[in-house]
């Protein structure tokens, strides 16, 4: 069974400050994506990382693919209340049969 | 383009009763995935469907939960009967499938909030 396991699991900052939350895995993975989801809603896809030592940013966020694939970092910069959210890594496998294997997710509060 | 529909949005059962609940993927979309998800943790795939095939159900709990796919678009996912344990949001989550899924992921619907007292 392939486990992604996530840190820190609870995060409350001010905004305007600086985070970082991790994935790590012992297992490989053909591609990790991030997603973050709000209360009562489904997961929404932030981004997909493929390549090992990828880095992705999308506005504030950036995200890192370990050059092994088996670790992935997320990094928002002067975070916002609007980021509160549970953010949750998914490591991909299975080929023609692809699925999504999540970790726990990191549960973070932005305070105005 | 409409998203994943489910329903119902919330529903509250007594254990040993039974519950269904029901997801119309996105047009298309030849994957559809039911996905358990417990307060406090990520989702946990319960059963895959490639048009109207089982891909994997090997974290389904077949003694009590069955799903089905009919003529490969809506999904209907059954417990019967529940468990306290059973409480949790129930994410269906649709794709086109295979390489296109590894770049573009889920569709997630906004889930069925399950509570068992």
């Amino acid at each position: 069974t392939q486990l992604l396991e996530q840190s820190p699991q609870f995060l409350s900052i001010q905004e305007g400050e600086n985070l970082t939350v991790y994935c790590n895995s012992s297992s490989v993975f053909s591609s990790l994506q991030w997603y973050r989801q709000e209360p009562g809603e489904g997961p929404v896809l932030l981004v997909t990382v493929v390549t090992g030592g990828e880095v992705k940013k999308l506005k504030r966020l950036t995200f890192q693919f370990g050059d092994a694939r088996k670790d992935s970092s997320l990094h928002i910069t002067a975070a916002q209340p609007g980021d509160t959210g549970l953010y949750l890594c998914a490591g991909g496998s299975g080929g023609s049969n692809y699925k999504l294997t999540f970790g726990k997710g990191t549960l973070l509060t932005v305070n105005p | 383009e409409a998203g994943v529909a489910q329903s119902p949005r919330y529903k509250i059962i007594e254990k040993r009763q039974s519950v269904a609940f029901w997801c119309n993927p996105i047009s298309g979309h030849a994957t559809l995935y039911w996905y358990q998800q417990i307060l406090g943790q990520g989702p946990k795939l319960l059963i895959q469907f490639q048009n109207n095939g089982v891909v994997d159900d090997s974290q389904l709990p077949k003694d009590r939960f069955s799903a089905e796919r009919l003529k490969g678009v809506d999904s209907t996912l059954k417990i019967q009967p529940a468990k306290l344990e059973d409480s949790a949001v129930y994410l269906c989550a649709s794709s086109l499938g295979g390489s296109y899924t590894a770049i573009v992921g889920y569709t997630f619907g906004s889930g069925t909030r399950l509570t068992v007292v």
